[in-house]
């Protein structure tokens, strides 16, 4: 098994430009989480969907902010306009609703300058 | 609102020797899941071990295992024999529907 899929690794990009993460989740898997790190607020929980389904998006902090999952294997998170406070480490994680464990894909550390 | 507290921004252990990080955490519900995650410095999240609310024995994984008490909503991780491959920042979780995460245990392993 590949595990979480996370691409790109490293994003660094100009204050206003749109950004597009993405990830593909263990297959199987029915519920997918986006998570953002940062040193002062730790890990939050931006919005998770199960069945490909937003379930909560109460943690995604601004309108800037949207996540799609349009297949049970893709998902993104776009930022548009970016901003340098979005700076931060972005996860992507993926569960069975059975299991509750999480799986995490190994981070995207973008940077806006 | 379910938080999970962990009140040991660093700790330091002899390799070889115990440690025990702690982990409260405040919730009504009586039936979920409690995790502890470990993040070395690839920054990879790995899930270290798992307790499920209903069960009243503790979970352990090799040299790691956990002390729950429900009652007192507690949930300790301790790791045995110390290696220096164990110093990374360690989270404990809760999950009913959603993974609520603590703020974090740096823990270094002194040689």
């Amino acid at each position: 098994d590949a595990g979480v899929i996370q691409s790109p690794r490293h994003e660094v990009t100009e204050m206003g430009q749109e950004v597009t993460l993405r990830c593909k989740p263990i297959s199987g898997h029915n519920s997918l989480f986006w998570y953002r790190q940062t040193m002062m607020r730790g890990l939050e929980l931006l919005i998770y969907f199960n069945n490909n389904v937003p379930i909560d998006d109460s943690g995604m902090p601004e309108d800037r902010f949207s996540a799609k999952m349009p297949n049970a294997s893709f998902s993104t998170l776009k930022i548009q306009p970016s901003e340098p406070r979005d700076s931060a480490v972005y996860f992507c994680a993926s569960g069975t609703r059975g299991v509750y464990e999480q799986y995490f894909g190994p981070g995207t550390r973008l940077t806006v300058t | 609102a379910q938080t999970v507290t962990q009140s040991q921004p660093e700790m330091s252990v002899q390799e070889a020797e115990t440690v025990t990080l702690s982990c409260t955490y405040d919730t009504s519900e009586s039936d979920y899941y409690l995790f502890w995650y470990k993040q070395p410095p690839s920054r990879q999240m790995i899930l270290v071990i798992r307790q499920e609310a209903y069960k009243q024995q503790n979970a352990t994984e090799n040299r790691f295992s956990v002390n729950f008490q429900k009652a007192a909503k507690s949930f300790s991780l301790k790791i045995s024999d110390s290696q220096l491959g164990d110093a990374a920042m360690y989270f404990c979780a809760w999950r009913d529907d959603k993974i609520i995460f603590g703020k974090g245990t740096r823990l270094h392993i002194l040689p």
